[in-house]
């Protein structure tokens, strides 16, 4: 069965510091790979994902990801955090074409 | 386009009590999905609809849990004899068929059950 793990629970980084988030997929092929973040009192929003091609993709907000086959990973990363990014961060994969199964997330705090 | 919107946000119940969630999707979307949420979880899948036709319900929808969505536009789900263990954020998203992974969360709604 496929899983997500995100080994992060929790992270503090500097305002205007970078950030990686890790996730790691279990699955029997490349899995179409998501991430997505949940600020309080709002719904999920869709940051980025992955299907094929270009392992390095872009997202919005600033955010990108880089798929490693070989590490079975999916890192998020932002070059210079800001202070509205703090929020928590969700890694999924969708094997299918419906369901989205996420990882336990990652809350990001940010101090100034 | 307002997005996807649930009521009520926060519900709290008593152990037995039957609850029902309402969700109004994105009104081009076909598709309507249904997550259940515990502290310190991702969402977990329940279910979905692509129009008004349940196609995949997950094994953690117990027979207690019972989603209808009568003419593909809203959806409900109800908890029949809540449960303590039931207490979690229920989320609702949608979507069109394609691209069926940009799903559109809705904010949820936090139930509490004592």
């Amino acid at each position: 069965a496929q899983s997500v793990t995100q080994p992060d629970i929790h992270i503090t980084v500097s305002e205007g510091a970078s950030l990686e988030l890790r996730c790691n997929y279990s699955y029997g092929a490349t899995p179409y790979l998501f991430w997505y973040v949940q600020s309080p009192g709002q719904g999920l929003q869709l940051l980025l994902k992955y299907f094929s091609g270009d392992t390095l993709v872009q997202g919005i907000k600033g955010f990108e990801a880089e798929f490693k086959r070989s590490q079975s990973s999916f890192n998020l990363r932002k070059p210079s955090v800001h202070w509205s990014d703090a929020a928590e961060y969700f890694c999924a994969v969708g094997p299918n074409d419906y369901k989205l199964s996420f990882g336990a997330g990652t809350t990001v705090t940010v101090r100034a | 386009d307002t997005g996807v919107s649930q009521d009520p946000r926060h519900k709290i119940t008593k152990r037995g009590q039957n609850v029902t969630f309402r969700c109004d999707p994105i009104s081009e979307h076909n598709r309507l999905y249904w997550y259940r949420q515990t502290l310190g979880q991702g969402p977990e899948f329940l279910t979905y609809f692509q129009n008004e036709a349940q196609l995949e319900k997950s094994r953690l929808l117990s027979d207690r849990f019972s989603a209808e969505r009568p003419k593909g536009s809203f959806s409900t789900l109800e908890i029949q004899r809540t449960e303590q263990g039931d207490s979690a954020m229920y989320l609702c998203a949608s979507s069109q068929s394609t691209p069926w992974w940009e799903q559109f969360f809705g904010p949820g709604t936090r139930l509490t059950v004592l």
